[in-house]
């Protein structure tokens, strides 16, 4: 059963913790993405990898990190830098860069910061 | 850079009828256009996925079109069914994937 798989669903982190999100995917995709969506905007890509070990910023990067040691993984490190982490989480894969590259989302993270 | 933007915001329709979303887009110079599906709280479904050498894709009552010189893309929904109802995102892929904020459709039974 191909597909992307995110956890936790629902997350909360006190003020100054640092949390991390998991995206995991079986679809052989060379590249993965990291966005967020906040109510009434669309969404805004945070890092992207298109390769193993490779990973760039997008939009918002500050405040989170991320790795990119396995092809099937690609998580994101929400740390406590980040002034406004509420939000809902979305992690996607996709061809590279440059090709068909139709993408693919994983159900999302939501995260609450009490 | 590249800004996507969709219109209506919002729309509600009954059902049965056919209806049409738009899709504009600053910069023409994309590889791709993608259609999604939204349901609240969950996760964006791929409807449609548009070639920047394509001019149209079908799938059942969904047609998207896409006219890359005017910058705009449509989404065509036939014989809507309350189950349509959900946010629809249009998304154009050029160095990376830029998203509109959305349309909200509501089908009332």
């Amino acid at each position: 059963d191909g597909g992307i798989t995110q956890s936790p669903k629902y997350l909360f982190r006190k003020e100054g913790q640092n949390v991390t999100l998991s995206c995991e995917q079986n679809l052989n995709h060379d590249a993965m993405y990291w966005y967020r969506q906040d109510p009434g905007q669309g969404l805004r890509l945070i890092y992207y990898s298109q390769i193993v070990n490779d990973f760039q910023k997008g939009d918002i990067a500050e405040g989170y990190s991320v790795s990119r040691e396995k092809k099937e993984s690609f998580p994101l490190t929400v740390t406590s830098a980040q002034k406004n982490p509420t939000a809902f989480y979305l992690c996607a894969s996709g061809g590279r860069t440059n090709s068909h590259n139709e993408q693919f989302f994983g159900p999302g993270t939501r995260l609450t910061v009490l | 850079k590249q800004e996507v933007t969709q219109i209506p915001a919002a729309l509600s329709v009954p059902e049965g009828e056919n209806l049409v979303l738009n899709c504009s887009f600053t910069d023409s110079a994309i590889y791709n256009l993608q259609w999604f599906r939204q349901d609240p709280g969950k996760g964006l479904t791929s409807l449609l996925l548009i070639q920047s050498s394509q001019r149209e894709q079908t799938s059942g009552r969904l047609n998207a079109s896409l006219d890359k010189s005017s910058g705009r893309s449509t989404l065509y929904i036939a014989a809507s069914q309350p189950g349509d109802s959900a946010t629809y995102l249009c998304a154009v892929w050029a160095q990376n994937f830029v998203f509109g904020p959305g349309t909200r459709l509501s089908v009332l039974p």
